[in-house]
C-alpha cells in the first residue's frame, strides 16, 4: 500500500522512560511532519523535516527529538517521559510547498503512567 | 504569529440541512488554507484546499482576504459526513508545516 505507517499503534510505558516512534512514508516525498494531539483533539505541528532543514516548533521540549535515517523515515525519540506526554502523536509527509497535501500516518496513542 | 479559530467545538445538524463550518485566520502574508477531515477510526485526511476552488463530496470552502475567514460550507448534509473536521493554514513554503483550528466535531442526525 502507498501511504504513510507509524509503529506502534499504541505505547504504554512508565514515566521516566525513553521510548521511540518510527514513521515511514513511501510517497517518494522530501518533507515529513509530527504532530501531537492532545486530549482535547488539538493538533499541533512539532517539527517538520527535509533532508536539508529541521524546524522545531520552540514549545517542544529538547527531550523530543526527530531522527531520520533516509528520506522515507522520521522516528520520534523521547527521552525521560512525562505524564503530560500522554497524547496521539501523528507523523506525516509532503512534498516541499505551502499549498501542498499533506497525508498523514494512522497515529500513534501513547499512555505515560 | 499566525493563528487559526474555529468557533464551534460541536455543530450538530439534522440530515438534508445546510451545514457551515466556521474558520477565521490570523496571518500577516497570504496563507494557503486547508480543510483536514478525520472520520471516525480513520487517519486524517485533506478534504480541500483554497487554491483548488473545487468541490469535494459536496463541500465548498471561499477564501475572504477581507475577513480573514474560510468557512466550509454544504447545502445539504449527509450522515456521513459526521467526523471532526480541522481548518488549517500553511505559510512560510510549507517548511513550517500546519497550524491547525482546534476541531469541530460535526454530527449529522437522521
Amino acid at each position: 500500500d502507498t501511504a504513510v505507517s507509524q509503529t506502534p499503534k499504541y505505547l504504554v510505558t512508565q514515566m521516566g522512560n525513553d521510548k521511540s516512534i518510527k514513521c515511514e512514508q513511501n510517497l517518494g516525498h522530501d518533507t515529513m511532519y509530527w504532530y501531537k494531539q492532545d486530549s482535547k483533539k488539538f493538533l499541533k505541528i512539532m517539527f517538520s523535516y527535509n533532508n536539508k532543514e529541521l524546524i522545531i516548533n520552540e514549545t517542544v521540549p529538547n527531550r523530543f527529538s526527530p531522527k531520520s535515517p533516509d528520506k522515507a523515515h522520521l522516528n520520534l525519540h523521547i527521552n525521560s517521559l512525562e505524564l503530560g506526554d500522554s497524547a496521539v502523536y501523528f507523523c506525516a509527509s509532503s512534498t516541499r510547498g505551502a499549498g501542498n497535501e499533506q497525508f498523514f500516518g494512522p497515529g500513534t496513542r501513547l499512555t505515560v503512567l | 504569529a499566525q493563528r487559526v479559530t474555529q468557533p464551534e467545538k460541536l455543530l450538530s445538524v439534522f440530515k438534508g440541512a445546510p451545514v457551515e463550518l466556521k474558520c477565521n485566520y490570523s496571518y500577516s502574508g497570504s496563507p494557503e488554507l486547508f480543510w483536514y477531515v478525520q472520520y471516525s477510526r480513520q487517519r486524517l485526511q485533506l478534504l480541500l484546499r483554497h487554491i483548488s476552488r473545487e468541490s469535494i463530496k459536496g463541500f465548498t470552502a471561499d477564501l475572504n482576504k477581507g475577513e480573514t475567514s474560510f468557512h466550509l460550507k454544504k447545502p445539504f448534509a449527509q450522515e456521513e459526513d459526521s467526523a471532526m473536521y480541522y481548518c488549517a493554514l500553511s505559510s512560510g513554503g510549507g517548511a513550517d508545516g500546519l497550524t491547525f483550528g482546534k476541531g469541530t466535531h460535526l454530527i449529522i442526525q437522521p
